[in-house]
């Protein structure tokens, strides 16, 4: 079964409005989550990096103002898009780690997200 | 230098033949590899990992890992066009950092 869970599966906002996605660890707690977009027919793309307790790491280029990013669990990201715009529209991935050595990362389902 | 390159494709093989995906990576002291599959419009999906040099089999497909050529492989035998799909290289750094490649793209013409 599903490791990471992520909700919604598909949002449709409209433009200014914001909207935040849930990245749930089921089996394992998680000090560190990674939040992905990808656009159709490109490679994914890491936005940032979610640590429990502290603040995000951004990847060159992404707005930590416009992607808000909270870690306050163990086993919950959250990434919250602001103000959005229809180029924010992109299917947005979160991934997490068992934190024992060697282990895979595993992703949750994605959010088709649409801005209208 | 990429931490981890593929070659993009895309990669076509006719139904039944054998698709072979290759991945190098950079950082010698990297413990642990993995091979994600990535439907369109969906979230990747791990299918493999390997740690030791050699070959792992599971099903159809065969993990292959040369730690001194610091390549990895993925054989899909008797592929099947339910396998067209991007499939992710994925490497654990001796620093513990993960990183995947840009992916290659595999079509299976039936």
């Amino acid at each position: 079964g599903a490791v990471v869970s992520q909700h919604p599966s598909r949002v449709i906002c409209k433009s200014g409005t914001s909207v935040k996605i849930e990245c749930r660890s089921l089996d394992f707690q998680a000090t560190t989550m990674f939040w992905y977009r990808q656009f159709p027919k490109q490679s994914l793309m890491l936005m940032a990096t979610s640590n429990e307790g502290s603040k995000a790491t951004y990847e060159q280029g992404v707005e930590k103002d416009k992607f808000l990013i909270n870690h306050a669990s163990l086993t919950l990201s959250t990434l919250t898009v602001t103000s959005a715009h229809p180029e924010d529209s992109s299917f947005y991935i979160c991934s997490a780690r068992d934190p024992r050595r060697n282990s895979p990362l595993h992703f949750g389902n994605g959010t088709r997200l649409t801005v209208t | 230098q990429k931490e981890v390159e593929q070659n993009s494709g895309p990669l076509s093989v006719p139904e039944g033949a054998i698709a072979s995906l290759n991945c190098t990576y950079s950082d010698r002291g990297s413990q642990s590899f993995f091979w994600y599959r990535q439907y369109s419009g969906k979230s990747p999906e791990l299918i493999m990992s390997i740690y030791s040099n050699g070959d792992k089999e599971d099903g159809r497909f065969t993990a292959q890992l040369n730690k001194a050529s610091q390549y990895v492989s993925l054989l899909i035998r008797d592929s099947q066009p339910s396998d067209s799909a991007t499939y992710l290289c994925a490497v654990n750094t001796a620093g513990n950092q993960f990183y995947f490649g840009t992916g290659t793209s595999l079509t299976v013409i039936p």
